[in-house]
C-alpha cells in the first residue's frame, strides 16, 4: 500500500484478556517499529524489527508483550492478560532499513483497557 | 539510556507570529528528525538532518542539527492555523542492532484565544 496501515484503529478490552495489534508496513520496507504513546507523552520505543529478526527488544515493558513478524513484511504486537496502564496508542512505523532511512508511522491502533 | 530535552512543552501561537522550539540531548545523535502529530493520526517527518552543523529549511520550517550533535531547534515562520500540532524531536544513531528513534516529550502548539 501507499502508507503504513495499523489495525485495529480502536479496541477495547478488559483487564486480563490478550490483544492482538497488526501492523503492515510500506511494501520494501526492510525495518519495522512498535512505539507506544501514552496520553500527553513522547514515543517510546517496544521493538524493532530488521527483516524477520528483532535484533533490539529492549523497549518491550514486560513479558506478557511479544511481537512477531513474518515473511518480511507484517508484524503482530501481542499484549497478553492486559492490564489497566497498558492503555496507550501502539504506533507501527516502517523504513528501507538503510542507515539513514526515514521511519515513516502508521496512524495507531487506540488501545483502552477497563 | 539516552533522554532529550524538548522545550517548551507547549505555546499559543498567534497567526503570523514565528515560533521557535528546541531539543537537547544527554548525548550525541548521527541524525536529528522532527516530526508533527496531528490528532488521531501518527507523526509526520517534516525535517531529517544527517551532519552536525547542517541547516534545513523545508517551507516556512527550518531546523538546524546542533555543532556538539546535542541539541537541535526548529523554527516556524510567520506560523498559519494549521500549524496548531504537536511537534516531536527524536534522534537516531544508525548502524549496529540499535535502530529505534529516542523522542522528545513534544511541544504542544495551540492557537491563542
Amino acid at each position: 500500500g501507499a502508507g503504513v496501515s495499523q489495525s485495529p484503529s480502536n479496541k477495547v478490552t478488559e483487564k486480563g484478556k490478550d490483544v492482538e495489534l497488526r501492523c503492515d508496513p510500506i511494501s520494501g520496507h526492510t525495518a519495522l517499529y512498535w512505539y507506544r504513546q501514552s496520553l500527553g507523552q513522547g514515543l517510546e520505543f517496544l521493538i524493532y524489527f530488521q527483516g524477520n529478526s528483532a535484533p533490539d527488544k529492549s523497549g518491550l515493558p514486560s513479558d506478557r508483550f511479544s511481537a512477531e513478524r513474518t515473511g518480511g513484511s507484517v508484524s503482530t504486537l501481542t499484549i497478553q492478560r492486559t492490564q489497566q496502564e497498558d492503555s496507550a496508542v501502539y504506533l507501527c512505523a516502517s523504513s528501507s532499513g538503510s542507515p539513514s532511512g526515514t521511519q515513516y508511522f502508521g496512524p495507531g491502533t487506540r488501545l483502552l483497557v477497563l | 539510556g539516552q533522554q532529550l530535552n524538548q522545550s517548551p512543552q507547549s505555546m499559543f501561537i498567534q497567526e503570523g507570529e514565528d515560533v521557535s522550539m528546541n531539543c537537547t540531548s544527554s548525548s550525541i545523535f548521527n541524525t536529528w528528525l522532527w516530526y508533527k502529530q496531528d490528532p488521531g493520526e501518527g507523526p509526520v517527518l517534516l525535517i531529517a538532518l544527517y551532519k552536525a552543523g547542517e541547516l534545513t529549511s523545508n517551507g516556512r520550517l527550518t531546523a538546524q542539527f546542533g555543532i556538539t550533535r546535542k541539541d537541535s531547534f526548529l523554527n516556524i515562520s510567520a506560523s498559519i492555523p494549521s500549524d496548531v500540532g504537536i511537534y516531536f524531536c527524536a534522534g537516531y544513531n544508525y548502524g549496529g542492532s540499535q535502530g529505534n528513534l529516542i523522542f522528545g516529550k513534544g511541544t504542544k502548539l495551540s492557537v491563542k484565544p
